[in-house]
């Protein structure tokens, strides 16, 4: 089935120094979705990229969607201590499955961001 | 836009007792909604989708017999751990999807089952 590897598994950074965490697909994704669930709270949505080759960007985080569409990578500027939380990548479940919307996960990256 | 409740937040029960879980998307209707269980530095593991009126799709080495899933309408599913033991303690959280395939999740749900 597919598989979605997410690294670094963790990260520590200071304040102000950059971050980014990687997504590999084992197949070809229709799209990815990001997801931010800060620590003791719920996933919450953050991007998703759908065109080959797709830079999005959200103030200080920059989302990219590789040109084959099997690769994803999310980069922080400047991290903040509001940063502080576990990213997840998510491409669309097995193709021709019969549940619309669902999701496979990464592993997620932890980052703690040092004051 | 785009909530979703989960009810309780938090559950204590004894070994062998039964908890129901309650997942509500409140200004929108889910055609599907999701289970997820999730220990501590874990990603997220899918249990089964539910579709409103059919039965649930299970992942495989869930037990459909002791997670038993309800969507009784397009706003409400319903996660029922039946028997529960120590190893079923854990983080359950919901998601929903309405028309688009954003997912948006539930606070979640922590049982400890002693």
């Amino acid at each position: 089935g597919q598989q979605v590897m997410q690294i670094p598994q963790y990260q520590h950074v200071q304040e102000g120094e950059d971050f980014t965490t990687y997504c590999n697909s084992s197949t070809t994704l229709s799209n990815i979705q990001w997801y931010k669930q800060r620590p003791g709270g719920h996933p919450v949505f953050l991007i998703q990229l759908v065109k080959s080759g797709e830079v999005k960007k959200q103030k200080r985080l920059t989302f990219q969607f590789g040109e084959a569409k099997k690769n994803s990578s999310l980069h922080i500027t400047a991290t903040q201590t509001t940063d502080v939380g576990t990213y997840f990548c998510a491409g669309p479940g097995d193709a021709g499955g019969t549940s619309y919307g669902k999701l496979t996960f990464g592993q997620g990256t932890i980052l703690t961001v040092h004051p | 836009g785009a909530v979703v409740s989960q009810h309780p937040s938090r559950v204590i029960c004894k070994s062998g007792t039964s908890v129901k879980i309650e997942c509500r998307s409140l200004d929108f209707q889910a055609t599907t909604m999701f289970w997820y269980r999730q220990f501590p530095k874990q990603s997220l593991m899918l249990m089964a989708t539910s579709n409103e009126g059919s039965k649930a799709t299970y992942e495989q080495g869930v037990e459909k017999d002791k997670f038993l899933i309800n969507h009784a309408s397009l706003t409400l599913s319903t996660l029922t751990v039946t028997s529960a033991h120590p190893e079923d303690s854990s983080f359950y959280i919901c998601s929903a999807v309405g028309g688009g395939e954003t997912q948006y999740f539930g606070p979640g749900t922590r049982l400890l089952v002693l």
